[in-house]
């Protein structure tokens, strides 16, 4: 089944730019998803279609998507990013249709 | 507003059944895919079953395939998880989630605030 791989923690100074990495076999090939999640909450769509802002999302926040990794950029960090953040992709040539990463804790210094 | 409330979680015993409820309001729910995903304690995000808006399709992951089972009825808004035989690896906090479907992918783009299921003897 497909794997999706990510570094477990990111930290990074106010102010400063966060790369979150996902990795997968051909992953370009695929739509990838970024979630963020805050202790205690539910998880929030922050990137969908590689690289697309939800309606409320700021611009801060940017994705990219070739070969075989993905990649959320958080620019110009704030505190309030302070959060786990999951990669998905769908993957309808198994019965394990909804893939997520392992998670990236990032961390605001 | 899209809004998911789950409900239905609490403490089971091993072997055990619950059913978990979810009410969507704020939008549309009979044109819109739904999941289940839960999250174990200091664990990531884990998929674990999708219905399509007709009930024609439906998947589960592995880990609760024949003990669960997932419905909804469009016409009062709700999504349910029959869960069966619940065993320790099952706590976790339970959420449902709206499915935007394209012709190439799926996304989660709302999710209630979740319900916890411990299983404990």
């Amino acid at each position: 089944s497909y794997v999706l791989t990510q570094s477990p923690s990111v930290s990074v100074a106010p102010g400063k730019t966060a790369s979150i990495t996902c990795g997968g076999n051909n992953i370009g090939s695929k739509s990838v998803h970024w979630y963020q999640q805050k202790p205690g909450q539910a998880p929030v769509l922050v990137i969908h279609y590689d690289s697309v802002r939800p309606s409320g999302i700021p611009e801060r926040f940017s994705g990219s998507n070739s070969g075989n990794t993905a990649t959320l950029t958080i620019s110009r960090v704030e505190a309030g990013d302070e959060a786990d953040y999951y990669c998905q992709v769908w993957d309808s040539s198994s019965d394990r249709l909804y893939v997520f990463g392992t998670g990236t804790k990032v961390t605001v210094l | 507003e899209v809004q998911l409330v789950e409900s239905g979680g609490g403490l089971v015993q091993p072997g055990g059944s619950l059913r978990l409820s979810c009410a969507a309001s704020g939008f549309t729910f009979g044109s819109f895919n739904m999941n289940w995903v839960r999250q174990a304690p200091g664990t990531g995000l884990e998929w674990i079953s999708y219905i399509s808006v007709s009930s024609s399709s439906i998947y589960y992951a592995d880990s609760v395939k024949g003990r669960f089972t997932i419905s909804r009825d469009n016409a009062e808004h709700s999504l349910y998880l029959q869960m069966n035989n619940l065993r320790a690896e099952d706590t976790a906090v339970y959420y449902c989630a709206r499915a935007e479907c394209s012709g190439t992918s799926c996304v989660s783009d709302s999710w209630g605030q979740g319900t916890l299921v411990t299983v404990s003897s």
